[in-house]
Formats: C-alpha cells, structure tokens, sequence
C-alpha cells in the first residue's frame, strides 16, 4: 500500500512564524501536491510538483511555497504565517501513468496523507 | 477552467438503505478522468470509485457504483446496503486527461448513516 506520511497531525504556530510543513511518500510517485481544505470550500491545490526541483503553482499559491529536493519528500513553506493560513493542510502522491495491461493508463489516482490541522495565532 | 459542483452540502441515509450523491461538472476536454473519493472522519481521504470518460460502462466497486451520464455531464454516486461505516465527507474529483497533474474537488457532501 502506498503511505503518505505528513509529519504534524497538528501544529501551533505564531503570527509572522516560518512554518514548514513536511509530506514524505514511499512509493516513489513523480507527482506531489499540497492541498488546503476548508469547511465550505473544498480541497484547493496550493502547489504541485510533478519532478525533483520542478514546481508549479495551483489554484492559491499566494503566501506559500514549496521545496522539492528529493523525488519522496515535499515540503510546504509558510514564509509569514498569518491568521487566515489556519487550515487543514493535506498532501499527496500519484504516479504519472502506470502501465495496466499492455496500455499506459494516466488516470492514476492520488494518495493522501492523514493532513495536518495547522492553526496560526 | 474545470469546474465540479456538488449540489448537497449534507445528506443522510438509514442503514442498509441506498443513498445517491450527486456530483455535475464542466470541461471543454474530451478526455478526462472522474473520481469520487471518501474522507470519514479525523481519517485519510481514500479513493472509493473511479471512471474514464471515453468508457461508456459505469464503473463498480462492490457497493459503491456510479451513474456516469457524460453528454448531461454528472457523475452521481450511488451506495446500496448502506453501513455505519460510510459516514464520510464524500468528494467528487475531475481530471483532465491531458494532464497528470491537477485534480478538481468539489466542495464535498457529508454523508451520515443512521443506525
């Protein structure tokens, strides 16, 4: 089974704070993303990556970014956090086409971390 | 731009009984990728069902199946013998086959099952 592990089920941060949030997966999946998910609003793509060192913004990247310095391990970086940043922040991994049967199907489903419910005072 | 609505913001179903969840969405794309993914609750969102958009079967996974009708584009969800255990936000996904990348949720139903 794949494992998408978050490192923080929760975390306390300041106002101003540097925050980073870590996603680690062990099945060696090209593509990562950082999602947040609010009450009303659904998942929101933050940031994905779809290669070591490549990125690219989704939906609501303003005051994030992102690292991706090895293939299993995507970090979340909040430069200054801020009060309207409290959320629950999920991660994810796909693979980018898998082979089933003789055919390269590229409907590969994601995989999600447990989430992290980050609140910023 | 992708768009996936989710008309129910909250249903609830009696046990054993069968519920439907609707899912409608927009793309200009031909090819592209459906899902309805189930997160219960304080646990790990996982995938439920799955459907491609060029087959004309509806896909099933036990008692889950879905009502896919591509040229009124939805995507409804059906659950037969309905347990405890599937109280859940459900969400419905669309994705683009032409990318690997982006995923589009709407903005969840949340299901509870009633003994």
């Amino acid at each position: 089974d794949v494992k998408v592990t978050q490192s923080s089920r929760y975390l306390v941060k300041r106002t101003g704070e540097k925050v980073f949030l870590e996603c680690v997966q062990d099945m060696d999946h090209e593509n990562m993303f950082w999602y947040r998910q609010d009450p009303g609003l659904g998942l929101r793509l933050i940031y994905f990556s779809y290669d070591v060192k490549m990125k690219e913004k989704g939906d609501i990247p303003e005051g994030y970014s992102v690292s991706r310095e090895k293939k299993e391990r995507f970090s979340l970086i909040l430069e200054s956090a801020s009060t309207n940043q409290t959320s629950m922040y999920l991660c994810a991994s796909s693979l980018d086409r898998a082979l089933i049967g003789t055919r390269l199907r590229s409907n590969q489903p994601q995989h999600f971390g447990d989430g992290t419910r980050l609140s910023i005072l | 731009a992708q768009t996936v609505t989710q008309s129910q913001p909250e249903m609830s179903v009696q046990e054993a009984e069968t519920v439907t969840l609707s899912c409608t969405y927009d793309t200009s794309e031909n090819n592209y990728y459906l899902f309805w993914y189930k997160q219960p609750p304080s646990r790990q969102m996982i995938l439920v069902i799955r459907q491609e958009a060029y087959k004309q079967q509806n896909a099933t996974e036990n008692r889950f199946s879905v009502n896919f009708q591509k040229a009124a584009k939805s995507f409804s969800l059906k659950i037969s013998d309905s347990q405890l255990g599937d109280t859940a936000m459900y969400f419905c996904a669309l994705k683009s086959g032409g990318s690997n990348y982006k995923l589009t949720f709407g903005k969840g139903t949340l299901l509870t099952v009633n003994p």
